[in-house]
């Protein structure tokens, strides 16, 4: 069955540092991995996604994430963190053949940046 | 203009009642589903439409009913609301097995 991992229920960084939040991934095949944030009271914004092709991707406002196949990991990146990203970050894993594609999501890592 | 829309974004209600929320989607998808969020923020698909066809109903109970009547709206019917149902209720649309847009929520509260 597919699921979708996240270690981390909460981390904290200073602004400025990096950041890495972890994603692990059971899936039979290649999936489509995807990961979003929630600022508080809003939806889901997407930041990036992988389908195929080249491991590491780049998302909007400086993340990136590097899809690792042996590892089953699809964590996320970003080499300087600002106030403004602290929010709840989710990965999620999609598959499925036609017609019966769907996601599954991880619980979500909550960022704090302190000033 | 908005992608995924929703009405209304908060519903306070009483234990009971009858209740609908509503999703637009201006994208051209032909995909469409519904999430709940609970207090934990975890996830977890409910529905999803293809073409105004029901093809994933994740054992929600039945007072849930769905209706899509036409590839750019999915709307939610719940019947007799408990307090297990507060939650925020995400709409999302995709095209194909392709990436998924949300909109903004609804925040129901049920008392």
């Amino acid at each position: 069955a597919q699921s979708v991992t996240q270690p981390d229920i909460h981390i904290t960084v200073s602004e400025g540092a990096s950041l890495e939040l972890r994603c692990n991934y059971s899936y039979g095949a290649t999936p489509y991995l995807f990961w979003y944030v929630q600022s508080p009271g809003q939806g889901l914004q997407l930041l990036l996604k992988y389908f195929s092709g080249d491991t590491l991707v780049q998302g909007i406002k400086g993340f990136e994430a590097e899809f690792k196949r042996s590892q089953s990991s699809f964590n996320l990146r970003k080499p300087s963190v600002h106030w403004s990203d602290a929010a709840e970050y989710f990965c999620a894993v999609g598959g499925g053949s036609s017609g019966t594609y769907k996601y599954i999501f991880g619980t979500g890592t909550r960022l704090k940046v302190l000033a | 203009d908005t992608a995924v829309s929703q009405t209304p974004k908060y519903l306070v209600t009483q234990m009971g009642n009858d209740k609908s929320i509503k999703c637009e989607q201006n994208l051209g998808h032909d995909t469409m589903y519904w999430y709940k969020q609970d207090s934990k923020k975890f996830l977890k698909i409910m529905f999803s439409y293809n073409n105004k066809e029901l093809i994933i109903n994740e054992t929600v109970p039945n007072r849930f009913s769905p209706k899509s009547p036409d590839k750019a709206h999915l709307n939610l019917h719940i019947n007799s609301l408990e307090l297990g149902d507060s939650a925020v209720y995400f709409c999302a649309s995709s095209q194909g097995m392709k990436t998924q847009y949300f909109g903004p929520g609804t925040r129901l509260l049920v008392l």
